[in-house]
C-alpha cells in the first residue's frame, strides 16, 4: 500500500519570504500522481499543484513550485514570496490506483503553515 | 459550474436522529468520494462511487449509508451516530482516468455534530 509521510507538523515563514514543505511518498507503481492540497480554516480543499510521475519537469503554478526527485520519492513544495493567505494546513497526496479501476487519494498527515507579517 | 456542492453546512443531530448529508456536482466528473477528517488531521477515505456503483467501502460502520442516486448526486445517511463520529464530512469528485487527471475537486463539507 502507498504511503505519504510529511515529517513537518509545523513551519513558519515570514511574509514575503519563501517556504519549503517536505513530503516523501512509498510507492512500487511507475505512473502516479501527487498532489498538493491547501485547507484554510474555511475548511475547504484547494488544489495547489499536481505532478505526472511520467514527466521529468517540475511542475510551477505562480508562486508554487514543486522539487519532484522520483528515485527519491520526493516531493517538496516551495512557496515563494509567502503571503498572509497562504497560511492553512498543507496536505501532500498520491492518487492511488485501486483493483477495477477505483483510485483514492492517499494523504500526508499536513503541514500547518504560518505567515508572519 | 466547477464546484462541488455540499449540504447542510452545519449539522447537530442526536443519536437517536436520522438525517441525510448531500453532495452535487455538475462537472461530469464520474467518479465522487465521502471522507471523514477529525481536527487537525487528515481526510480519511470512506466510500467510492465509480459510475454510480460502489466501488470501495473501507469498512465504514454501516450507520453511515451512501446512495448515489445518479451522476450528480451523492448522498450520505446517517442514523444512530455516536459523540466521535462528530467531523468534518467531505464530498470529492473526480473525472474519470482518461485524458489528463487533475485530481479531486472538494466541496467545502458538512461539520457534524453528534450530541
Amino acid at each position: 500500500a502507498q504511503t505519504v509521510t510529511q515529517s513537518q507538523p509545523e513551519m513558519s515563514v515570514q511574509e514575503a519570504e519563501t517556504v519549503t514543505l517536505s513530503c516523501t511518498y512509498d510507492t512500487s507503481e511507475s505512473d502516479y500522481y501527487l498532489f498538493w492540497y491547501k485547507q484554510p480554516p474555511s475548511r475547504q480543499m484547494i488544489l495547489v499543484i499536481r505532478q505526472e510521475a511520467y514527466k521529468q519537469q517540475n511542475a510551477t503554478e505562480n508562486r508554487f513550485s514543486v522539487n519532484f526527485q522520483k528515485a527519491a520519492k520526493s516531493f517538496s513544495l516551495k512557496i515563494s514570496d509567502s503571503q498572509l493567505g497562504d497560511a492553512a494546513m498543507y496536505f501532500c497526496a498520491y492518487r492511488s490506483h485501486e483493483q477495477g479501476g477505483s483510485e483514492k487519494l492517499v494523504f500526508g498527515k499536513g503541514t500547518k503553515l504560518t505567515v508572519n507579517p | 459550474d466547477t464546484e462541488v456542492t455540499q449540504t447542510p453546512k452545519h449539522l447537530v443531530m442526536g443519536m437517536t436522529n436520522k438525517k441525510s448529508l448531500k453532495c452535487e456536482q455538475h462537472m461530469g466528473h464520474r467518479a465522487m468520494y465521502w471522507y471523514k477528517q477529525k481536527a487537525k488531521k487528515p481526510p480519511e477515505l470512506m466510500f467510492v462511487y465509480s459510475y454510480e456503483k460502489l466501488s470501495i467501502n473501507e469498512s465504514v460502520p454501516s450507520r453511515f449509508s451512501p446512495e448515489c442516486p445518479n451522476s450528480s448526486l451523492l448522498n450520505l445517511h446517517l442514523h444512530a451516530l455516536q459523540p466521535e463520529d462528530s467531523a468534518l464530512y467531505l464530498c470529492a469528485s473526480s473525472q474519470d482516468a482518461t485524458g489528463d487527471y487533475y485530481g479531486y475537486t472538494f466541496g467545502s463539507g458538512t461539520r457534524l455534530t453528534v450530541v
